[in-house]
């Protein structure tokens, strides 16, 4: 059974204070990995797609890498803004369908 | 570019009620999803539709849940009846159709309902 265990479920850290975020998996066959960020009565926001072991992506102070059995999301230099669950998903190929199957999240909580 | 839309934003009933959620995706996506997403868990997928056929009911309660995307692009899922353990924040997404190169998922802003 495709499976996504994040940890730790919670992180607080001081604003500048840099840290990693972890997902863990298990898939038939990983068609994608996936980041997003969801703030307080909000639907997940897209940040990263990774589809195979070894790849990278970046965008501000955020940074993705994938391996074969997990993903760290990086967080360098944290602002208060940061500040939110970050769910991780996977997509498997044995699936019927393309849908997404999430971990539970880990909750940033950044101060100033 | 307009994102998912989703209404209502907020629903209250009571248990053994019946209740409507609707859904507009992004324009021109052939994929919509429902996923339900319980109080500190992520979200869990409910059904997905291609266009206006299903690809994956697996997890939906159909003895009480039902969903319909008539004409390929808004969608609507209905409980009847709902019970406690629904409430929960419905999440719908879209995305383009497989295999046109881009997989994500773009989420709307959920439904909150509370079963009393």
């Amino acid at each position: 059974e495709d499976q996504v265990t994040q940890s730790p479920e919670a992180l607080r850290l001081q604003e500048g204070e840099s840290s990693s975020l972890n997902c863990s998996y298990t898939v038939s066959g990983l068609r994608g990995l996936f980041w997003y960020r969801q703030d307080p009565g909000k639907g997940p926001e897209f940040l990263f797609t990774l589809y195979s072991a070894g790849e990278e992506k970046e965008k501000e102070r955020l940074k993705a890498t994938l391996t074969k059995k997990e993903s760290f999301l990086h967080i360098t230099a944290p602002k208060p803004e940061d500040s939110a669950t970050y769910l991780c998903a996977v997509q498997g190929r044995n699936q019927a369908g393309t849908a997404l199957i999430f971990g539970k999240g880990t909750t940033l909580s950044v101060s100033s | 570019e307009a994102g998912v839309a989703q209404s209502p934003r907020y629903k209250i009933i009571e248990k053994r009620q019946s209740v409507a959620f609707w859904c507009n995706p992004i324009s021109g996506h052939a994929t919509l999803y429902w996923y339900q997403q319980i109080l500190g868990q992520g979200p869990k997928l409910l059904i997905q539709f291609q266009n206006n056929g299903v690809v994956d009911d697996s997890q939906l309660p159909k003895d009480r849940f039902s969903a319909e995307r008539l004409k390929g692009v808004d969608s609507t899922l209905k409980i009847q009846p709902a019970k406690l353990e629904d409430s929960a924040v419905y999440l719908c997404a879209s995305s383009l159709e497989w295999g046109q190169g881009s997989y994500e998922q773009y989420f709307g802003p959920g439904t909150r309902l509370t079963v009393t």
